[in-house]
């Protein structure tokens, strides 16, 4: 089956900073690969999600590229803000189906003001 | 558009009792997902529902939990016995194909502890 692995665990940056988050993924036929937001106590978020034919996406302040080649994927938020702090998990689809998503273990992001 | 609903959103049990959990999830919504998810981890799916039929459930203890999804609209998930292990945010989700391509919305989720 799929196996998603998310880079860093932990990340603090000053307000203003980018943050990056990585995750690679083992499943070459995968195809969607969506990054939820979860606030402490609350249900996860999507906030961006990209696919296969499409190497990068950029929605604001946050962007997702995807090497299909090296099976790897990352978040770029720029100019962060407090309100950016949450734990960021990355997902990828396996099984060739949108439906069945693997999850990364997440990063917790620390934006301090 | 009202999001996905759960209920409790917290439960306390000694264990080796049974708890069940009730997702009501988006309207049209005809795919309906239960993730387990412990602390400091990521979602693991544990059942998909399309419409009342479960097509993935490979990922559910069957020895203990049970889910079902009559009319398929609301579900409910179940675990008889509970054990310690059981301690952990039972989520929902749904989608719709038709809507962003299966983007997945997520309930608050439940969070369960066993003692």
């Amino acid at each position: 089956g799929e196996n998603v692995e998310q880079h860093p665990s932990t990340l603090s940056v000053q307000e203003g900073d980018s943050a990056v988050i990585k995750c690679t993924y083992s499943d070459s036929a995968s195809n969607y690969f969506p990054w939820y937001k979860q606030e402490l106590g609350k249900r996860p978020q999507l906030i961006i999600d990209i696919r296969s034919n499409v190497g990068e996406k950029k929605d604001q302040r946050i962007a997702v590229t995807l090497n299909k080649t090296a099976k790897h994927f990352s978040l770029h938020i720029t100019e962060t803000q407090p309100e950016d702090s949450a734990v960021y998990f990355c997902a990828a689809s396996s099984g060739g189906s949108n439906y069945k998503l693997t999850f990364g273990k997440g990063t917790l992001l620390t934006v301090n003001p | 558009e009202a999001g996905v609903v759960q209920s409790p959103r917290y439960k306390i049990i000694e264990k080796k009792q049974p708890v069940a959990f009730w997702c009501n999830p988006i309207s049209g919504h005809n795919t309906l997902y239960w993730y387990l998810q412990n602390l400091g981890q990521g979602p693991e799916l544990l059942i998909r529902y399309e419409n009342e039929e479960a097509v993935d459930d490979s990922q559910l203890p069957k020895d203990r939990f049970s889910a079902e999804r009559l009319k398929g609209v609301d579900s409910t998930l179940k675990i008889q016995p509970a054990e310690l292990g059981d301690s952990a945010v039972y989520l929902c989700a749904s989608s719709s194909p038709g809507h962003r391509v299966n983007e997945q919305f997520f309930g608050p989720g439940t969070r369960l502890t066993v003692l």
